[in-house]
């Protein structure tokens, strides 16, 4: 398996409060990707990174925003986080921009 | 809008019984595919990719799936399930450059 690690792997937190992600790789690819999983729409894109300090939103970046200060973390942050962000989110790496990408092992978020 | 489609959402099969799972996407021009499976309670790995070549492509665990870029096809085949086999598959896309947009996933069951 790829090296990448997501913490934390579980949270609870309330409606309104502020939510960071980490994404965390040790192979040194140069995109990386966070996704969000719900039942009935797959895997949707939240936000990307093609390099360090550079991002770009995807599909579903409403309420969401990324940083990437080194190659190796990318950050999501849920500003005020709200009961329709309840979800499992996955990052994801790849070397390039349309070949395979790999999966880290995912966060359950409940927002209550 | 353009897409991924998997038609089928739930199939179950008994062990020794051939799979074939549909996939079709809306994109014109360049698309890479991908056939990504989830186990329960486990992250997104990759079974197989087309990129160019042969339109029959194999992957790991015995899977294969066949391009038929007439039908905007790709759909995924294995001539003998197994109990182990039981998953969640996503089928995935990645158009002319553009961000990997996933297939809502087929939940596949293998009764014993």
């Amino acid at each position: 398996d790829a090296g990448i690690t997501q913490s934390p792997r579980h949270k609870v937190t309330e409606t309104g409060t502020p939510v960071t992600l980490r994404c965390h790789q040790t192979e040194n690819h140069r995109y990386m990707y966070w996704y969000r999983q719900d039942p009935g729409h797959g895997l949707r894109l939240i936000h990307y990174s093609y390099g360090v300090k550079d991002t770009d939103k995807g599909e579903v970046s409403d309420g969401y925003s990324v940083s990437r200060s080194k190659t190796e973390d990318f950050l999501l942050t849920l500003e005020s986080a709200t009961s329709s962000q309840t979800s499992v989110y996955f990052c994801a790496i790849s070397s390039g921009p349309v070949g395979e990408q790999y999966f880290g092992p995912g966060t359950r978020l409940t927002v209550t | 809008a353009q897409s991924v489609s998997q038609h089928n959402h739930h199939v179950i099969l008994s062990e020794a019984a051939s799979l074939e799972l549909g996939c079709n996407y809306s994109y014109g021009g360049t698309v890479n595919l991908f056939w990504y499976v989830q186990y329960p309670g486990q992250h997104l790995q990759l079974l197989l990719k087309y990129f160019s070549g042969d339109p029959l492509v194999k992957g790991i665990k015995g899977f294969e799936a066949e391009f038929i870029k007439s039908k905007f096809s790709f759909n995924l085949r294995k001539p003998s399930v197994q109990w182990s086999d039981t998953a969640e598959y996503f089928c995935a896309a990645v158009p002319n450059n553009n961000d990997m947009r996933f297939g809502a996933g087929t939940r596949l069951t293998v009764k014993p």
